[in-house]
Order: structure tokens, then sequence, then C-alpha cells
């Protein structure tokens, strides 16, 4: 059983340019949660998502940022006119269907290292 | 929001016990421990739900004290492959049953011979 498949595991960008990252989540899960990291510092929650809908987006910024987790294929996390501030590391988690996380563990992806040049 | 972590970094002897606490200013559902190496993803270590359970994973264990808002992450006899950042995650109770992890800022441990 794969685990959580993130890609690109690095993407150079320049500014204004726009970045989508990808994160197909194990099988059988229907719950993906996106989390960003700047070095040194801890996981930031951005967007909660399951299938076709999105639970709960209190940690994206209102501009630029936008993400989906379609019916069909991976959950996308798209960033339009990126700026040097985006640079990090954005991760994936996914758990299983259920009452969230509450009786369950959230299995990470490998991440997306952006670089905004 | 943000539960708080300490020590931020702590530095053992192989051998030597270490204690990392997380608390929160929210009421809490559960607690998740998680643990990161340099450049890898995040990876699980053990869950706590509201009850005060106690779990334990090999020489790891960790505790809840929900009246409190407290949990706190026991190393004992750490190995050089305990090294890493330890990052506690949160999840506050919701009636809605559905809350997204909250994570600390992490406690650097590092093992050395």
């Amino acid at each position: 059983n794969a685990g959580v498949m993130q890609n690109p595991r690095h993407l150079v960008r320049r500014r204004g340019q726009e970045a989508r990252l990808r994160c197909s989540p194990m099988k059988g899960h229907s719950h993906v949660y996106w989390y960003r990291q700047l070095p040194e510092e801890g996981l930031k929650f951005m967007v909660y998502l399951q299938k076709e809908n999105i639970i709960d987006e209190s940690g994206m910024p209102k501009e630029r940022f936008s993400a989906e987790f379609p019916k069909e294929g991976p959950s996308i996390l798209r960033i339009q006119q990126v700026v040097r501030g985006d640079s990090a590391a954005y991760f994936c988690a996914s758990s299983p269907p259920g009452r969230g996380l509450r009786r369950t563990e959230a299995f990470f992806g490998q991440g997306t290292r952006l670089t905004v040049v | 929001q943000q539960p708080v972590q300490s020590p931020q970094a702590v530095i053992l002897r192989e051998g030597e016990d270490a204690v990392i606490n997380c608390s929160s200013s929210k009421a809490l559902y559960s607690v998740h421990w998680y643990r990161q190496k340099h450049g890898e993803a995040p990876v699980f270590l053990m869950i706590l739900l509201k009850g005060g359970e106690q779990k334990g994973h090999e020489k790891i264990s960790a505790s809840f004290n929900e009246k409190k808002q407290q949990s706190s992450l026991y190393l004992t006899a750490s190995q050089l492959s305990y090294s890493g950042t330890y990052f506690c995650g949160t999840e506050s109770q919701s009636y809605s049953g559905n809350t997204p992890l909250v994570f600390g800022k992490g406690t650097r441990l590092s093992v050395i011979a």
C-alpha cells in the first residue's frame, strides 16, 4: 500500500509564476490536509479537504492560494503569482474516513520544497 | 491556538531520559505526537485521546492530562535514532467532529554518543 505521494519533490519558480503542488492520499483515505513549514519552524495548518469539499481553510492566505480535492485525481495546492516569501516545504497528510483525526493518525507525504527565485 | 512546546531544544547522551511537554489554552480532544528528521516527512508516534490515557511505543511513552490541557512525551534510555524534532499536534473539541491538527513549534532533540 503506497503511502502519501507528493510531487514534485522540489519545485523552483520565478517570482510571478504559478506553482502547482500535487498530493495523492493513501488508498482509502478521504481526508487531506495541507501544511506549510518554514526552515526551523513548525508545521502551519493551511487547509483541510474531503473529496470535492473544503472543510476548513482558516489557515490559507486570502489571496493567491487555493486548494482542491476533486472526485477523481490528486489534491492540488495552487499558488498564483508566487513571491519569495512563499518559499517553504509544503506537506500533505491524509487520514481515513470517519470523524477526522479523533482516533486515527495522519500520514504525511515527503513534501514539496518550493523555492521562489 | 498553537500549542506551546517545551523545551525548545535538548541535548542528551545515549541512555539518558528526556521529557517533552505540550500545553494548550483550548479544550483538547486528542494529542498526536510526531517525530521529524531533517529533510524528511513527520512520522507518527502515538495518539492520546481525551480521558488521560497513557500510551507507549517501545521506550517512548506519553500522557495526556485533559484537565490541564497538557501532554508529555517521555523518552527513556535514549538512542541515537531518537534524534530529530518532535512535534505535538492538538485537536480541539468541536461539535462538528472535524478539526485539523494544530502543531506546536517543535522540540529539537539531539542524542550524542
